[in-house]
C-alpha cells in the first residue's frame, strides 16, 4: 500500500458525461501528479499540482481539469467524455518537487470506461 | 522524440535466473533522475529504484540493480534471482531538471517467470 488512496477504483459511464476522480496523496506529501494510462498512448503525465497551485501541464485535454484543495486532496474533473477517454488514470504523490530523487508514490489508480 | 525507449515488448525468464531489462534516454539536461516501476496484473505501480545522474554508484535495492552507463544513455534494471511474484510489466521513467518533475515514461517491458 503506497499510502495514496483514489476513488472511484472503477467508473463506467457515457459518452458525453463528465466525471469527477479523487486522490488523497499520502500524508506530509505536498505534490500532486495525474498520469493517464491508454493502450494507444502509454502512460502520459497530465498534470502537477504543489501545495494547491498548478506547476506543470503536460498532455492534457481542454475537456479535462483538475485542482487541489487546501487539504491537498486533488480531484481530476473530465467533461464531455469520449471513447477514446477510457483509460487507467493514476495520481501519484511526491513529497517536494525541488529533489529530483524523491520517488513518486502511486494510487491504486481508477479505471475509466466510456461507453 | 522519446525521452525514454524500451525496446523489448515481453521478455520469458525462468524462476532463479537473472533478467536485465533495457531502457535508454534523452536528455540535454544535466541532471535527472532514472526511475524503474513495476505494475503487476492487477494494475497498481510499484517503485522500485532511483537513479540520480550524478550518482557515482549504480544503485540497487535488494534484488534489483541498476546499471546505469551515463555515456551511453542506458540505466538498465537487472532483477536477481527471479520469482514468479516478479511477472509484471515493468516501466523505465526519467525526471528533469526543469522545475516540474513530471515522470516520462517507457513504453514498458513486460515480463514473465516460469517455474
Amino acid at each position: 500500500d503506497s499510502g495514496v488512496t483514489q476513488t472511484p477504483k472503477h467508473l463506467i459511464t457515457a459518452t458525453g458525461q463528465r466525471v469527477t476522480l479523487r486522490c488523497s496523496p499520502r500524508s506530509g506529501d505536498l505534490s500532486v501528479y495525474w498520469y493517464q494510462q491508454s493502450l494507444d498512448q502509454g502512460l502520459q503525465f497530465l498534470i502537477q499540482y504543489y501545495n494547491g497551485e498548478e506547476r506543470a501541464k503536460g498532455n492534457i485535454l481542454e475537456r479535462f481539469s483538475a485542482q487541489q484543495f487546501p487539504d491537498l486532496h486533488s480531484e481530476l474533473n473530465l467533461s464531455s467524455l469520449e471513447l477514446g477517454d477510457s483509460a487507467l488514470y493514476f495520481c501519484a504523490s511526491s513529497v517536494a518537487i525541488w529533489d529530483r530523487g524523491s520517488e513518486q508514490f502511486f494510487g491504486p489508480g481508477t479505471r475509466l470506461t466510456v461507453l | 522524440a522519446q525521452k525514454i525507449t524500451q525496446t523489448q515488448p515481453g521478455m520469458f525468464v525462468q524462476e532463479k535466473e537473472a533478467v536485465t531489462l533495457d531502457c535508454t534516454y534523452d536528455t540535454s539536461d544535466p541532471s535527472y533522475g532514472l526511475f524503474w516501476y513495476k505494475q503487476p496484473s492487477s494494475g497498481e505501480m510499484i517503485f522500485l529504484i532511483y537513479q540520480g545522474s550524478y550518482d557515482q554508484q549504480n544503485a540497487t535495492e535488494g534484488r534489483y540493480s541498476l546499471n546505469f552507463q551515463k555515456a551511453r544513455k542506458s540505466a538498465n534494471l537487472v532483477i536477481s534471482a527471479s520469482q514468479l511474484g516478479d511477472s509484471a510489466m515493468y516501466f523505465c521513467a526519467m525526471r528533469e531538471g526543469r522545475g516540474d518533475y513530471k515522470l516520462s515514461f517507457g513504453a514498458g517491458t513486460t515480463v514473465t517467470v516460469r517455474a
